[in-house]
């Protein structure tokens, strides 16, 4: 699987859009971009996933770039629930299915 | 939505004891399980896919006479920690991938081992 490349930690004011970049320069044509998150001592939590179309859900919002290579996660009003150290993970829909998780990045958001 | 339970969510135990941390998906079933581990501070890394009726793959640099993975049925699986050590204490965190093709993961909640 690509290997992706994220902010080690960002911050942003609570209310406001916390958009959170990925660089998968190296993804391949038939893998998917993945967001996840995971709250301190929690198992990760599903966000959104596209392919090549940008996506919306009640969660986030994912863009992807035209040439796939950079992607961001699109928090609309970030609130204090939020914080948390979200994963961008790019897989491809074969017969493993496994997710590899990379660093992260660790989104605080301030009151 | 869908839901995967762990349990125990805590587990201490003394050095050299074996505990089983059990997986379920409560609502769906799941051919396949995985099995992370993550220490402190730092990301999850993936020890094993579990298939259902088969043996796990194990990823590479994981024992898999110490870390035994049974997945009997499309609901459960569980993970045994034989002779466990301090170093082995750690946040270990199960997925399930839906029979459904869905692509999609659900994590459980994690376990906690300490052990002393």
């Amino acid at each position: 699987d690509a290997k992706t490349t994220q902010p080690p930690s960002m911050d942003c004011a609570e209310g406001r859009a916390a958009n959170l970049p990925c660089n998968h320069s190296t993804i391949s044509g038939n893998e998917y971009v993945y967001w996840y998150r995971q709250i301190h001592s929690q198992g990760p939590q599903y966000i959104i996933h596209g392919l090549k179309n940008n996506e919306t859900n009640e969660m986030a919002s994912l863009i992807i770039t035209e040439d796939r290579k950079s992607s961001t996660l699109i928090l609309p009003h970030a609130t204090l629930r939020d914080t948390a150290v979200y994963y961008c993970i790019v897989r491809a829909m074969d017969s493993s299915y496994k997710l590899i998780f990379g660093s992260g990045t660790r989104l605080l958001v301030r009151p | 939505g869908a839901v995967v339970s762990q349990h125990p969510s805590r587990v201490i135990c003394k050095s050299g004891t074996s505990v089983k941390i059990e997986c379920r998906s409560l609502d769906f079933q799941a051919t396949t399980m995985f099995w992370y581990r993550q220490f402190p501070k730092q990301s999850l890394m993936l020890m094993a896919t579990s298939n259902e009726g088969s043996k796990a793959t194990y990823e590479q640099g994981v024992e898999k006479d110490k870390f035994l993975i049974n997945h009997a049925s499309l609901t459960l699986s569980t993970l045994t920690v034989t002779s466990a050590h301090p170093e082995d204490s750690s946040f270990y965190i199960c997925s399930a991938r839906p029979t459904e093709n869905t692509g999609e993961l659900f994590f459980g909640e994690g376990s906690r081992l300490t052990v002393l």
